[in-house]
């Protein structure tokens, strides 16, 4: 119930590409839904989030969409840059049944080759 | 101030000692979060903080794991009795109500059990 499984595990694209990142979860009251990005020997950094009132939300090359029936979301980088090779986790949460915490996803490593 | 703060960095101990993680939040945050990150993993939820109250604990938390916060400021995490399995990275996080905000990660504090 718990759970947010993420696909794929590695990532690699060429630059100006298009990156897809996807995430599965189960626990319907979930209703908080951050990407995070994260550099080697740095802590996590919000990148975009959504909530299940939007199917859709943008922020410059970044974009979440999000379909609630389905329960799923994804990530799209557009113009993919090697600036943004990195490992890139998707989260969820819900205040109400599971507290403040975020259940995070196992990552994809992105790679985005000159 | 320039963002959630963890001390040290690194550790590195032999199985069965004890050691104690501390971490800053960013400035007038409510709210502290504690996460584990082994390799290859997203962050595991291990513990909540309201202010000074301790609010949820996660069930990876066993008893050999306590975290305060005293005067809703700087939080403590400590490990006695290390084991091996304990090796990883513990991330900080802070944010602000509502809950849904962002949650500013520290760099992390990597734990290494000889």
């Amino acid at each position: 119930q718990q759970q947010v499984k993420q696909s794929p595990q590695s990532l690699i694209v060429q630059k100006g590409g298009i990156s897809i990142i996807n995430c599965a979860y189960e626990n319907t009251a979930f209703d908080y839904f951050p990407w995070y990005q994260q550099f080697p020997g740095k802590g996590p950094a919000l990148l975009i989030a959504i909530r299940p009132d939007v199917s859709e939300k943008k922020e410059g090359r970044f974009t979440i969409s999000f379909n609630k029936s389905a329960k799923q979301f994804s990530l799209h980088i557009m113009d993919s840059q090697p600036g943004d090779s990195a490992t890139y986790f998707c989260a969820a949460g819900n205040e109400e049944t599971s507290g403040s915490r975020l259940t995070f996803g196992e990552g994809t490593q992105l790679t985005v080759n000159p | 101030d320039t963002g959630v703060s963890q001390n040290p960095r690194h550790k590195i101990t032999k199985r069965g000692q004890n050691v104690t993680f501390r971490c800053d939040p960013i400035s007038e945050h409510n709210r502290l979060y504690w996460y584990r990150q082994t390799l290859g993993q997203g962050p595991e939820f291990l513990t909540y903080f309201q202010n000074e109250a301790q609010l949820e604990k996660s069930r990876l938390l066993s008893d050999r794991f306590s975290a305060e916060r005293p005067k809703g400021s700087f939080s403590t995490l400590e490990i006695q009795r290390t084991e091996q399995g304990d090796s990883a990275m513990y991330l900080c996080a802070s944010s602000l109500d509502p809950w849904y905000n962002e949650q500013f990660f520290g760099p992390g504090t990597r734990l290494t059990v000889l």
